[in-house]
């Protein structure tokens, strides 16, 4: 069974801080999603990284593949309350169609 | 900027009834998925629908669920008789055709289904 675990599970930061979210597998993935998620609403795609060591930034976030292809980081400077929710992490697996999700990060950024 | 939309937002049903929950993907794109979220829990894939035939299907996936395309946009999600533990937010989700590389899907708001 190909896992994804994310950590931390929660965190709370004050506007400005920095932080790095982690997602880790055992298993080997063709790419790698990640997702925000806001309460009642459907994942919504922010990066797709595919090559081992890949680095990709999207204004204050900052995504890295691991070399092995087997884990994920998002790293955001300067958070602001806009960023606050549900971080996902979704790996694409080799010969398979479908995503397997990671167990989440829930981030609150306050003023 | 395309998007999938579902209806309805939010179906409630009594236990044992049918619910066909509806999707419409985004155009150009030709997989299908749909994926479920039991309140709290992590996003789990049910099955995968590709040139009008399911292509993967997870376990939770079983006699009771069915998919069909019935025209070309829409992309349904039939429960023949709903359990309790059939409560859960559905997500369809679309892709445009696979690159060689990644598997790239955009999901829609979900469908909030709740079985009394």
């Amino acid at each position: 069974t190909q896992l994804l675990e994310q950590s931390p599970q929660f965190l709370s930061i004050q506007e400005g801080e920095n932080l790095t979210v982690y997602c880790n597998s055992s298993s080997v993935f063709s790419s790698l999603q990640w997702y925000r998620q806001e309460p009642g609403e459907g994942p919504v795609l922010l990066v797709t990284v595919v090559t081992g060591g890949e680095v990709k930034k999207l204004k204050r976030l900052t995504f890295q593949f691991g070399d092995a292809r087997k884990d994920s980081s998002l790293h955001i400077t300067a958070a602001q309350p806009g960023d606050t929710g549900l971080y996902l992490c979704a790996g694409d697996p080799y010969n398979t169609d479908k995503l397997i999700f990671g167990t989440g990060t829930r981030l609150q950024v306050f003023p | 900027e395309p998007e999938v939309t579902q209806t309805p937002s939010h179906q409630v049903t009594q236990m044992g009834q049918e619910v066909i929950l509806r999707c419409v993907p985004i155009s150009n794109h030709l997989y299908f998925y749909w994926y479920r979220q039991i309140l709290g829990q992590k996003v789990e894939f049910l099955v995968s629908f590709y040139n009008n035939e399911i292509s993967e299907k997870s376990e939770i996936f079983d006699d009771q669920f069915s998919v069909e395309r019935p025209d070309g946009s829409n992309f349904t999600l039939k429960i023949r008789s709903t359990k309790l533990e059939d409560s859960a937010m559905y997500f369809c989700a679309s892709r445009a055709q696979m690159t060689l590389t990644y598997n790239e899907q955009f999901f829609g708001p979900g469908t909030r289904l709740t079985v009394l």
